[in-house]
């Protein structure tokens, strides 16, 4: 089983829209987990750090599953800016980031 | 808002040759990385660096990889025999030690070996 595992879509929705990915990973222990944000070609940027509690950014809202090992990310009233990649990561135990593969994300006028 | 710098943008250097990424993590910052991402895959984990030394390694950063902080401000992944599988875009960032560590990237160099 991968460590981080996302469905690498595309999902392809109209302006207005919501949507919502998951993530699942696989290691029990995990303790950090965060949503980034990817165009093409360029560098991961920081969207949101996951709580445990939930947390919620505008029209962004991450949830934490720590029972069936998994975070999701919801997207309302989609833009035509939110067209990206969007990168789940996680950490276990130690500072380095792993990353899932991505879901790309196509919002449509 | 402060970020992290890369150079050069892109490089292209032929196989067996060595290469040096710079980067300038943000002023503040304590811990640092260096992560990679092939062409269509996902990014990948090479290396951490604190209080000048490594922290933390993964598999792919064997020999033929070091890192160094040559001074107060810049952090250099050197390749020392650039094979063709190491063309890959070479992502620095880095962060302060809090509780969520969140880990801040710069716009990445991208390596091409031919």
């Amino acid at each position: 089983r991968k460590e981080v595992e996302q469905d690498p879509g595309p999902f392809n929705v109209p302006e207005g829209a919501t949507v919502a990915f998951n993530c699942t990973y696989s290691n029990s222990a995990s303790q950090s987990f965060f949503w980034y944000r990817q165009d093409c070609r360029k560098e991961p940027k920081l969207l949101m750090s996951v709580y445990s509690s939930g947390n919620e950014d505008g029209r962004f809202t991450a949830q934490l599953n720590r029972a069936s090992q998994y975070i999701s990310l919801l997207i309302r009233d989609s833009k035509l800016s939110d067209s990206a990649t969007y990168l789940c990561v996680v950490t276990s135990g130690t500072y380095k980031y792993i990353f899932g593969t991505g879901t790309r994300l196509k919002v449509l006028a | 808002e402060p970020e992290v710098t890369q150079t050069p943008s892109h490089q292209v250097t032929q196989m067996g040759q060595e290469v040096i990424l710079r980067c300038v993590p943000i002023s503040n910052h304590l811990y640092f990385y260096w992560y990679r991402q092939i062409l269509g895959q996902k990014v990948e984990f090479l290396v951490s660096f604190y209080n000048n030394e490594i922290s933390e390694k993964s598999e792919i950063f064997d020999d033929q990889f070091s890192v160094e902080r040559p001074d107060g401000s810049n952090f250099t992944l050197k390749i020392r025999s650039t094979k063709l599988e190491d063309s890959a875009m070479y992502f620095c960032a880095s962060s302060q030690r809090t509780v969520y560590n969140e880990q801040f990237f710069g716009p990445g160099t991208r390596l091409t070996v031919l």
